[in-house]
């Protein structure tokens, strides 16, 4: 049972046009969410990340939103560059502090066009 | 420079072999992880260490053993019990604390099990 959800495996995005990728959970003992960038063959990349006391996170051009109520969250990329081209994976932490490891979503493919 | 350093970059073994992957950093963090990613999958927790000395199981650590006798290093042996071995795997640590939630990767190592 996937406890975090990306359901969009890929998406296409034109330069300098704001990206949106979407996370949904459904454990509601997560209390701290991350996002991290990872291109082929190399590890991931910590992005950015947001508390459950907080609704909004920004930092440069990311900026992480989330709706409790909704299990929902949201990663907006602006403006995108062809950089940004990479695999985004949302992860969450339950209470214990992250120290027992972090849920990941399956991610999703995020293509930046010229 | 601090970081993880996962080696080799891409390891082959015949089927019924035993291997081990491993993982060092010089970061000073307390708290060592191993992932695994397969295609179109997000990393899922095999095992992960808090402390020297000490160990806990992940989602899916059958087939899989590690140790932590120093604060630095945290190998991962793959068995010959692990059904499907193949994948990417993943090599993460963290701090103690409020930190915990931010873990930072390893380049990885590729195995293929033929």
């Amino acid at each position: 049972d996937q406890q975090v959800k990306q359901n969009s495996p890929s998406l296409s995005v034109q330069e300098g046009r704001i990206s949106i990728l979407n996370c949904d959970y459904t454990n509601s003992m997560f209390d701290y969410f991350l996002w991290y960038k990872k291109y082929p063959a190399e590890g991931p990349t910590f992005l950015i990340s947001i508390s459950s006391i907080k609704d909004k996170n920004e930092d440069g051009r990311f900026t992480v939103f989330l709706n409790k109520s909704a299990k929902h969250l949201s990663l907006h990329i602006v403006p995108s560059q062809p950089g940004d081209s990479a695999v985004y994976f949302c992860a969450a932490s339950d209470g214990g502090g992250g120290a027992d490891g972090l849920t990941f979503g399956k991610g999703t493919h995020l293509i930046i066009q010229p | 420079d601090g970081g993880i350093t996962q080696s080799p970059k891409y390891l082959f073994r015949k089927e019924g072999q035993n291997v081990t992957l491993s993982c060092e950093q010089n970061l000073n963090h307390d708290a060592m992880y191993w992932y695994r990613q397969d295609p179109g999958q997000g990393l899922r927790l095999i095992y992960y260490s808090q402390i020297v000395n000490d160990f806990q199981k992940g989602d899916i650590a059958e087939g899989y053993s590690v140790s932590r006798e120093k604060k630095e290093s945290f190998p991962l042996t793959v068995t010959s019990a692990q059904k499907n071995p193949t994948a990417f795997y993943l090599c993460a640590s963290s701090l103690m604390g409020s930190s915990f939630h931010e873990q930072y990767f390893g380049p990885g190592t590729r195995l293929t099990v033929t």
